[in-house]
């Protein structure tokens, strides 16, 4: 059964500052791996999908690496802002169903 | 940009009583997927659903449960019997290729059964 690990599980951090999101799982039988982003009370958005053939992946200041042999990802946010306050869940893709995990709850303090 | 949209945005039920919750998936999207998150733990799997038929289920979808495309379009959760513990936020998701696409959730419907 594939579990995912996020670490840290809070994260506080002054505007400006480059940081490292991190995600493990335990099963590399993966089709793909999406981070997403979840703001209080709301959905999910997506920010990033990183395919099982792919090393990594970039959408303006984010850049998701993939390790599938290893069993890791990290999100790599450049720059951050308040704005970027949020949580952030990775999911890995397991017969097209997204297992998720807990989160990383990021506050970027001005 | 063609987003998936849920309704109703709130539901709060008594134990015992049937709620549909509804999903407008994007147009052109194939395989659609229904998750839920307690207050406070991680977004679950439930349910995934191509071509009118559940594809898989986790051992939260129990007969309580059911999925439906009614009219091609819609797509909805039911659920028979709701229990104290049915409350959470409850999402629909939509990808056109199974397992290779980004999957696109809704907004949520968060369901409160006292």
């Amino acid at each position: 059964k594939q579990e995912v690990t996020q670490i840290p599980a809070a994260l506080s951090v002054p505007e400006g500052e480059n940081l490292v999101l991190n995600c493990s799982f335990t099963d590399s039988a993966i089709y793909n791996l999406q981070w997403f982003r979840q703001d209080p009370g709301k959905g999910l958005t997506s920010l990033l999908l990183i395919q099982s053939s792919q090393r990594e992946q970039t959408s303006g200041r984010l850049n998701a690496s993939l390790d599938k042999s290893s069993g890791r990802s990290t999100l790599y946010i450049a720059a951050s802002q308040p704005g970027d306050s949020a949580t952030y869940l990775c999911a890995p893709s397991q017969g097209g169903k997204l297992i998720f995990g807990q989160g990383t709850e990021l506050s970027v303090k001005p | 940009e063609p987003e998936v949209t849920q309704t109703p945005s709130h539901q709060v039920t008594q134990m015992g009583q049937e709620v549909i919750l509804r999903c407008v998936p994007i147009s052109n999207h194939l395989y659609f997927y229904w998750y839920r998150q307690i207050l406070g733990q991680k977004v679950e799997f439930l349910v995934s659903f191509y071509n009118n038929e559940i594809s898989e289920k986790s051992e939260i979808f129990d007969d309580q449960f059911s999925v439906e495309r009614p009219d091609g379009s819609n797509f909805t959760l039911k659920i028979r019997s709701t229990k104290l513990e049915d409350s959470a936020m409850y999402f629909c998701a939509g990808t056109g290729t199974k397992g290779t696409d980004t999957q696109y959730f809704g907004p949520g419907t968060r369901l409160t059964v006292l």
